[in-house]
Protein backbone atom coordinates (compact mmCIF):
# COMPACT_ATOMS: atom_id res chain seq x y z
CA UNK A 1 0.00 0.00 0.00
CA UNK A 2 1.07 3.41 -0.43
CA UNK A 3 0.63 6.27 1.80
CA UNK A 4 2.45 10.20 2.10
CA UNK A 5 3.21 11.79 4.83
CA UNK A 6 3.91 15.58 5.25
CA UNK A 7 5.94 16.54 8.74
CA UNK A 8 4.41 19.77 10.14
CA UNK A 9 0.99 20.33 10.21
CA UNK A 10 1.85 24.24 10.67
CA UNK A 11 5.18 25.74 9.20
CA UNK A 12 5.81 29.52 10.01
CA UNK A 13 8.51 31.94 8.20
CA UNK A 14 9.15 35.19 7.30
CA UNK A 15 8.20 36.77 4.03
CA UNK A 16 12.34 36.70 1.95
CA UNK A 17 12.95 33.29 3.90
CA UNK A 18 13.53 29.96 2.36
CA UNK A 19 10.32 27.55 2.46
CA UNK A 20 10.63 24.17 2.92
CA UNK A 21 7.43 21.70 3.18
CA UNK A 22 8.40 17.92 4.23
CA UNK A 23 7.39 14.94 2.37
CA UNK A 24 7.81 11.79 2.55
CA UNK A 25 6.54 8.74 0.99
CA UNK A 26 5.44 5.10 0.82
CA UNK A 27 5.39 2.90 -2.31
CA UNK A 28 6.11 -0.71 -3.49
CA UNK A 29 6.15 0.86 -7.37
CA UNK A 30 7.90 3.63 -8.72
CA UNK A 31 5.50 6.34 -7.48
CA UNK A 32 4.51 9.22 -9.13
CA UNK A 33 4.37 12.47 -6.64
CA UNK A 34 2.23 15.99 -6.78
CA UNK A 35 2.34 19.11 -4.55
CA UNK A 36 -1.01 20.44 -4.79
CA UNK A 37 -1.85 24.01 -3.20
CA UNK A 38 -5.41 25.29 -1.30
CA UNK A 39 -6.22 28.73 -1.03
CA UNK A 40 -8.63 29.77 1.85
CA UNK A 41 -11.99 28.40 0.60
CA UNK A 42 -10.66 27.09 -2.74
CA UNK A 43 -10.40 23.85 -4.86
CA UNK A 44 -6.81 22.44 -5.06
CA UNK A 45 -4.67 23.45 -7.60
CA UNK A 46 -1.53 21.15 -9.37
CA UNK A 47 1.85 22.95 -8.03
CA UNK A 48 4.05 20.49 -9.88
CA UNK A 49 4.23 16.66 -10.41
CA UNK A 50 6.94 14.44 -10.10
CA UNK A 51 6.43 11.72 -13.23
CA UNK A 52 10.06 9.77 -13.54
CA UNK A 53 11.63 12.33 -15.88
CA UNK A 54 13.96 14.84 -14.08
CA UNK A 55 14.53 14.03 -10.10
CA UNK A 56 14.26 18.46 -9.59
CA UNK A 57 10.65 19.51 -10.85
CA UNK A 58 10.05 22.98 -10.86
CA UNK A 59 6.22 24.33 -11.07
CA UNK A 60 4.46 27.40 -10.66
CA UNK A 61 5.40 30.73 -8.47
CA UNK A 62 8.35 29.83 -7.94
CA UNK A 63 8.03 26.67 -6.36
CA UNK A 64 10.27 23.03 -7.08
CA UNK A 65 10.99 19.92 -5.16
CA UNK A 66 13.04 17.15 -5.59
CA UNK A 67 12.64 13.62 -5.50
CA UNK A 68 15.33 11.29 -3.55
CA UNK A 69 14.55 7.92 -4.03
CA UNK A 70 16.96 6.65 -1.04
CA UNK A 71 14.99 8.82 1.23
CA UNK A 72 11.55 8.62 -0.18
CA UNK A 73 11.21 12.23 0.18
CA UNK A 74 9.53 14.87 -2.35
CA UNK A 75 10.21 17.69 -0.24
CA UNK A 76 8.49 21.31 -1.49
CA UNK A 77 10.76 24.61 -1.64
CA UNK A 78 11.02 27.69 -2.40
CA UNK A 79 13.81 30.45 -1.80
CA UNK A 80 11.80 33.27 -0.89
CA UNK A 81 8.39 33.45 0.47
CA UNK A 82 6.06 35.53 -0.25
CA UNK A 83 2.95 36.72 1.39
CA UNK A 84 0.72 35.43 -1.03
CA UNK A 85 2.06 32.23 -0.75
CA UNK A 86 0.11 31.72 2.33
CA UNK A 87 -2.25 28.25 2.28
CA UNK A 88 -2.40 24.98 2.57
CA UNK A 89 0.26 22.40 0.82
CA UNK A 90 -0.55 19.08 0.01
CA UNK A 91 1.48 16.06 -1.02
CA UNK A 92 -0.04 12.90 -2.82
CA UNK A 93 1.24 9.61 -4.52
CA UNK A 94 -0.26 8.23 -7.38
CA UNK A 95 -2.09 5.31 -5.74
CA UNK A 96 -1.04 3.15 -8.47
CA UNK A 97 2.18 3.75 -9.10
CA UNK A 98 2.98 4.19 -12.43
CA UNK A 99 -0.46 3.08 -13.87
CA UNK A 100 -2.68 6.30 -14.00
CA UNK A 101 -5.97 5.36 -12.74
CA UNK A 102 -5.67 9.07 -11.88
CA UNK A 103 -6.38 7.81 -7.91
CA UNK A 104 -4.41 9.69 -5.56
CA UNK A 105 -3.34 8.90 -1.60
CA UNK A 106 -3.05 12.25 -0.40
CA UNK A 107 -0.88 13.52 3.02
CA UNK A 108 -2.60 15.40 5.76
CA UNK A 109 -1.37 18.87 4.58
CA UNK A 110 0.84 21.34 5.96
CA UNK A 111 -0.89 25.23 6.37
CA UNK A 112 2.07 27.06 5.43
CA UNK A 113 2.02 30.68 7.37
CA UNK A 114 3.88 33.87 5.72
CA UNK A 115 4.42 36.90 8.74
CA UNK A 116 5.47 40.16 7.31
CA UNK B 1 -13.98 26.77 -20.17
CA UNK B 2 -15.68 26.61 -16.98
CA UNK B 3 -13.02 23.18 -16.05
CA UNK B 4 -14.52 21.43 -12.91
CA UNK B 5 -17.95 22.71 -11.43
CA UNK B 6 -19.66 21.81 -8.53
CA UNK B 7 -23.24 22.36 -7.22
CA UNK B 8 -24.24 23.93 -4.72
CA UNK B 9 -21.32 25.24 -2.81
CA UNK B 10 -23.24 25.15 0.37
CA UNK B 11 -25.47 22.56 2.03
CA UNK B 12 -27.38 21.99 5.57
CA UNK B 13 -28.79 18.57 5.80
CA UNK B 14 -30.24 16.62 8.74
CA UNK B 15 -29.68 13.53 9.98
CA UNK B 16 -31.84 10.88 7.77
CA UNK B 17 -31.93 13.63 4.70
CA UNK B 18 -30.36 12.63 1.55
CA UNK B 19 -29.10 14.53 -1.21
CA UNK B 20 -27.14 14.58 -4.25
CA UNK B 21 -24.10 16.31 -4.95
CA UNK B 22 -23.53 17.64 -8.27
CA UNK B 23 -20.22 17.62 -10.87
CA UNK B 24 -19.28 18.86 -14.45
CA UNK B 25 -16.01 19.11 -16.27
CA UNK B 26 -15.95 20.42 -19.76
CA UNK B 27 -12.72 19.20 -20.72
CA UNK B 28 -13.81 16.07 -22.63
CA UNK B 29 -11.77 14.10 -19.55
CA UNK B 30 -12.10 10.61 -19.17
CA UNK B 31 -11.64 9.97 -15.20
CA UNK B 32 -13.49 11.68 -12.58
CA UNK B 33 -13.49 11.54 -9.38
CA UNK B 34 -14.85 12.55 -5.44
CA UNK B 35 -12.64 13.42 -2.64
CA UNK B 36 -13.89 14.22 1.11
CA UNK B 37 -11.76 17.22 2.65
CA UNK B 38 -11.28 16.18 6.70
CA UNK B 39 -9.54 18.26 8.99
CA UNK B 40 -6.28 17.09 10.00
CA UNK B 41 -6.95 14.10 6.94
CA UNK B 42 -6.25 15.36 3.97
CA UNK B 43 -8.39 14.20 1.24
CA UNK B 44 -9.63 11.05 1.10
CA UNK B 45 -11.36 9.40 -2.22
CA UNK B 46 -14.75 7.75 -1.94
CA UNK B 47 -15.48 6.78 -5.30
CA UNK B 48 -14.00 7.38 -9.24
CA UNK B 49 -15.42 6.67 -12.50
CA UNK B 50 -11.95 6.18 -14.96
CA UNK B 51 -14.51 5.85 -17.79
CA UNK B 52 -17.85 6.52 -19.01
CA UNK B 53 -20.09 3.91 -17.69
CA UNK B 54 -17.87 2.44 -15.29
CA UNK B 55 -17.22 3.31 -11.22
CA UNK B 56 -15.27 1.95 -8.60
CA UNK B 57 -14.37 2.68 -4.76
CA UNK B 58 -12.25 4.61 -3.22
CA UNK B 59 -10.45 4.37 0.21
CA UNK B 60 -14.30 5.52 1.65
CA UNK B 61 -17.36 4.91 0.15
CA UNK B 62 -19.92 3.62 3.05
CA UNK B 63 -22.86 6.25 2.74
CA UNK B 64 -22.55 6.97 -0.68
CA UNK B 65 -23.55 5.92 -3.95
CA UNK B 66 -22.38 7.69 -7.72
CA UNK B 67 -23.42 7.68 -10.93
CA UNK B 68 -21.30 8.66 -14.17
CA UNK B 69 -24.54 10.35 -15.86
CA UNK B 70 -22.03 10.66 -19.32
CA UNK B 71 -18.39 11.82 -19.73
CA UNK B 72 -19.40 15.17 -18.70
CA UNK B 73 -21.36 14.72 -15.13
CA UNK B 74 -20.41 12.76 -12.13
CA UNK B 75 -22.57 13.04 -9.28
CA UNK B 76 -22.05 12.09 -5.80
CA UNK B 77 -25.26 10.80 -3.63
CA UNK B 78 -25.88 10.20 -0.39
CA UNK B 79 -29.17 8.46 0.87
CA UNK B 80 -29.55 8.64 4.50
CA UNK B 81 -26.78 11.59 5.80
CA UNK B 82 -25.46 11.35 8.87
CA UNK B 83 -23.39 13.85 10.97
CA UNK B 84 -19.85 11.81 10.09
CA UNK B 85 -20.62 12.68 6.64
CA UNK B 86 -20.33 16.75 7.46
CA UNK B 87 -17.29 17.72 5.51
CA UNK B 88 -15.89 19.41 2.63
CA UNK B 89 -16.57 17.35 -1.05
CA UNK B 90 -14.25 17.90 -3.74
CA UNK B 91 -15.05 16.62 -7.75
CA UNK B 92 -11.73 15.67 -9.85
CA UNK B 93 -11.62 15.12 -13.16
CA UNK B 94 -8.32 13.87 -15.64
CA UNK B 95 -8.01 13.17 -18.78
CA UNK B 96 -6.19 9.79 -17.86
CA UNK B 97 -3.06 10.04 -19.34
CA UNK B 98 -1.67 13.31 -17.99
CA UNK B 99 -1.59 12.42 -14.37
CA UNK B 100 -3.49 15.99 -13.75
CA UNK B 101 -6.00 16.31 -11.81
CA UNK B 102 -8.35 19.06 -11.92
CA UNK B 103 -10.72 20.12 -8.49
CA UNK B 104 -13.42 21.71 -8.31
CA UNK B 105 -14.45 24.73 -5.84
CA UNK B 106 -16.05 22.17 -3.65
CA UNK B 107 -19.22 21.65 -1.61
CA UNK B 108 -19.22 22.31 2.13
CA UNK B 109 -21.91 19.93 3.45
CA UNK B 110 -22.79 20.29 6.91
CA UNK B 111 -25.10 17.41 8.65
CA UNK B 112 -27.07 18.34 11.97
Amino acid sequence: AQSVTQLGSHVSVSEGALVLLRCNYSSSVPPYLFWYVQYPNQGLQLLLKYTSAATLVKGINGFEAEFKKSETSFHLTKPSAHMSDAAEYFCAVSSEGSSNTGKLIFGQGTTLQVKP
Amino acid sequence: NAGVTQTPKFQVLKTGQSMTLQCAQDMNHNSMYWYRQDPGMGLRLIYYSASEGTTDKGEVPNGYNVSRLNKREFSLRLESAAPSQTSVYFCASNLGTAFTEYFGPGTRLTVT
